[in-house]
């Protein structure tokens, strides 16, 4: 069975472009996830969705930062304009019960250097 | 104060020996608790759930105390493979179910 499937795996690009990362959730799965992963602050959630409706993006740093599912399989998230900052590894998650349940399943991540 | 807490590590040790990883948690309300697994450069997976009662699977115990807010992870006769990072995970109901992760501890066995 396919996994959560993210892209691109790496992209560099420089300050102030818009970065664009995209999702598709393992088949069947309701919720969808997405995380930052930084050395300093760990694995910290940005949005989750429930049947394509976004619950809780407390975790979106600022207006630079959007996401969206438009279906069930196939979430975006956008960065415009990207600043250094922003470098990370950005991962998509899914799970097959509303919220967490036991366990959740995550893609490869999108490894992000902005310069 | 942050809501996970880990020792960083690394936790460097030779192969067979036994090691235990610490995590504390802030939120008196946490319902679920979870070890995963990060290899280097790769995404998390879950390593085992953390029951109540501690919970053994294989080389892996892992035990939870409430009323400390604590859980801990024993590895017994750690093999090279075991080398990764081990992030404690807490769920927590902030109006639907999330999970909190640690930053994680870096264990490095060596031969």
């Amino acid at each position: 069975d396919a996994g959560v499937i993210q892209s691109p795996r790496h992209e560099v690009t420089e300050m102030g472009q818009e970065v664009t990362l995209r999702c598709k959730p393992i088949s069947g799965h309701n919720s969808l996830f997405w995380y930052r992963q930084t050395m300093m602050r760990g694995l910290e959630l940005l949005i989750y969705f429930n049947n394509n409706v976004p619950i809780d993006d407390s975790g979106m740093p600022e207006d630079r930062f959007s996401a969206k599912m438009p279906n069930a399989s196939f979430s975006t998230l956008k960065i415009q304009p990207s600043e250094p900052r922003d470098s990370a590894v950005y991962f998509c998650a899914s799970s097959p019960r509303p919220g967490s349940g036991n366990t959740i399943y995550f893609g490869e991540g999108s490894w992000l250097t902005v310069v | 104060r942050k809501e996970v807490e880990q020792d960083p590590g690394p936790f460097n040790v030779p192969e067979g020996a036994t090691v235990a990883f610490n995590c504390t948690y802030s939120n008196s309300a946490s319902q679920s608790f979870f070890w995963y697994r990060q290899d280097c450069r790769k995404e998390p997976k879950l390593l085992m759930s953390v029951y109540s009662s501690g919970n053994e699977d294989g080389r892996f115990t892992a035990q939870l105390n409430r009323a400390s807010q604590y859980i801990s992870l024993l590895i017994r006769d750690s093999k090279l493979s075991d080398s990764a990072t081990y992030l404690c995970v807490v769920k927590v109901d902030t109006g639907f179910q999330k999970l909190v992760f640690g930053t994680g501890t870096r264990l490095l066995v060596s031969p």
